[in-house]
């Protein structure tokens, strides 16, 4: 079992809708969990992170995050052209493999005018 | 969120020469950087844990005797591909952690290698 699973996507919504990307991972013990998206050509950016259960809200994005099931997910109100890109699942690795992030697989999203 | 900055963006190289790449955290010291490698339509693929002080941790596959690595200060990091090939022609892209609570990492831009 892979540790760190996104829906595969691709994923396109219209302009205007909510975008839903979904991640689960197999470490009970995980405590923090990062969305970061990478542009095509770009390198990956930090756009948020959570480790208390409940939703964390930071302008149009909103991260849930569910530990009894495993499972956090980034909300992305109101999308645009602009938010097409590939969206990665990070949580950290564990045991003593200090500071290591284990990355999804990534979702490709594409948001059509 | 804090920066991160790589030198060079792009380079191309002869095969056999080696390519230097430098990684800075810009406003903040890191202790800890990383390395990854990323071909295309691919996922990241980390090669490498940087350490300050001390030896570079390599993940399983990725030779250390090629692609060398210095943190000799708290915002700075290299990556040095020895004797490149055409196979090493890659996306290498670094991060920086950031120390507190939540240990953030923050990637750089990335540097474009080409092997000819």
């Amino acid at each position: 079992q892979k540790e760190v699973e996104q829906n595969s996507g691709p994923l396109s919504v219209p302009e205007g809708a909510i975008a839903s990307l979904n991640c689960t991972y197999s470490d009970r013990g995980s405590q923090s969990f990062f969305w970061y998206r990478q542009y095509s050509g770009k390198s990956p950016e930090l756009i948020m992170f959570i480790y208390s259960n409940g939703d964390k809200e930071d302008g149009r994005f909103t991260a849930q995050l569910n530990k009894a099931s495993q499972y956090v997910s980034l909300l992305i109100r109101d999308s645009q052209p602009s938010d097409s890109a590939t969206y990665l699942c990070a949580v950290p690795a564990g045991g003593t493999s200090y500071g290591k992030l284990t990355f999804g697989q990534g979702t490709i999203l594409t948001v059509h005018p | 969120g804090a920066v991160v900055s790589q030198h060079p963006s792009r380079v191309i190289c002869k095969s056999g020469t080696s390519v230097k790449i430098e990684c800075r955290s810009l406003d903040f010291q890191a202790t800890t950087m990383f390395w990854y490698r990323q071909f295309p339509k691919q996922s990241l693929m980390l090669m490498a844990t940087s350490n300050e002080g001390s030896k570079a941790t390599y993940e399983q596959g990725v030779e250390k005797d090629k692609f060398l690595i210095n943190h000799a200060s708290l915002t700075l990091s290299t990556l040095t591909v020895t004797s490149a090939h055409p196979e090493d022609s890659s996306f290498y892209i670094c991060s920086a952690m950031t120390s507190g609570e939540i240990y953030e990492q923050y990637f750089g831009p990335g540097t474009r290698l080409t092997v000819t």
